[in-house]
Formats: structure tokens, sequence, C-alpha cells
């Protein structure tokens, strides 16, 4: 199985800044790789796919990168409604896979 | 659009339990089925996923004998089937939708409380 690793655990940030989470696979995933979005009581949202391709609806200041073992999701200005949990799922692959997660909490 | 399934549930040990997710607002057989799981422990754990149009299925080793997938096209609904549960089975139970072996989980149910305790 393909493990993925994300970090960090938890962050805390304000309103307005620039974060950027990393997720870490034990093998190649070329882009077969999304950015969910949990937030207490809801299922997960998809946010991007394809390791950079935005998903329809979801704001700009979300942007997603990396290729291959590691990957990035960046929020520019952080809002409101963005704090919650973040995971990373790897797709190239059966078992598909899901980071452990990063929850980004209010400074 | 969207995936609804079926109400919480409490069983006890041993037991067995089948979830639902039926869909509205799509072609049933456009889109392969995936489960997943949430657990406090191990968090979001993909279990299997399935392909309405041929019902082909794909389980996680993890899974695998402990868990059966289907669908019944007629009535656009998919269903997890977990047989002999245990406690570490206490989880919130998701399906969510993708078109292809390489496609990320563009939609989901709202999830599924299962609580098992003696």
């Amino acid at each position: 199985d393909i493990q993925m690793t994300q970090s960090p655990s938890t962050l805390s940030a304000s309103v307005g800044d620039r974060v950027t989470l990393t997720c870490r696979a034990s093998e190649s995933c070329s882009r077969w790789l999304a950015w969910y979005q949990q937030k207490p009581g809801k299922a997960p949202k998809l946010l991007i796919y394809n390791a950079f391709s935005l998903e329809s609806g979801v704001p700009s200041r979300f942007s997603g990168s990396g290729s291959g073992t590691e990957f990035s999701l960046t929020i520019t200005s952080l809002q409101p409604d963005d704090f919650a949990t973040y995971y990373c799922q790897q797709y190239n692959s059966y078992p598909w896979t899901f980071g452990q997660g990063t929850k980004v909490e209010i400074k | 659009v969207q995936l609804v399934q079926s109400g919480a549930e409490v069983k006890k040990p041993g037991e067995s339990l089948r979830i639902s997710c039926r869909v509205s607002g799509y072609s049933f057989t456009t889109f392969w089925i995936t489960w997943v799981r949430r657990t406090p422990g191990k968090g979001l754990e993909w279990m299997g996923r399935i392909d309405p149009s041929d019902s082909h299925i794909n389980y996680s080793p993890s899974f695998q004998g402990h868990v059966t997938i289907s669908t019944d096209t007629s009535a656009r609904t998919a269903y997890l089937h977990l047989s002999d549960l245990k406690a570490s089975d206490t989880a919130i139970y998701y399906c969510a939708r993708h078109r292809t072996s390489h496609d990320a989980l563009d939609l989901w149910g709202q999830g599924t409380l299962v609580t098992v305790s003696s």
C-alpha cells in the first residue's frame, strides 16, 4: 500500500495568512492525488484533483502542486470558512489511501 | 445531484449490517461508487469500490472478507454489507462517486454513523 504522510498535523494560523500543507507518498503517485476539506459533522469536500486541478466552485485561493511523491496544498489568504481538516488521497493504485489529515485552526 | 445514505445504526458485536447509498440527479451507471470509513484511530480508510455498469469490484485487502459491496441498478442504490461486526467497526461510513479508476471523489454521501457496542 502507498502510505500518505501529511505535515504538519495541526497548523495554527490567522485570517489572511498564506498557509501551505504538505503530503508525502511512500512511492510515486504520478499526479493522481486529491485534496479534501472536512468540517465537523460533514462529509469531505473535494478541493483539488490530479494534483493541481481546482474543482468547480472551489475558491481560487486554493491551489495544489507537486507530482510523484511530494505534494502541497496552498491557501493564499485564509478565510474564516477555511478552518477545517484537510486530507490528501492517492488514487494511483489500489488500495487508495488517505493521509492522516492536517487540522487548520485559528491562532 | 446527491448521494443519500441510510440512517445511523447501533449493533452488537457479531451482528451484520447493510448501509445503503441512493443516488439521484445523474445516470447511476456513469460513475463508480466507493466506500470510505472514518474512525478516530485510523482516520479515513478506503474500503472498496464498485462499477455499477458491470458490478466489477475492488476491495481493500484490509476489508476483504469482512465487507461486501453491491448495487441495485433499478433502485439506483449501492450497498455496503459488513459482517461479524466488532467494536473497531464503530465509524462513520461514507459513499462517494468517481468516474474512473484514476479519478477523485467528487461527490459524497452525508455519512452513516455505525456504533458497535455490547
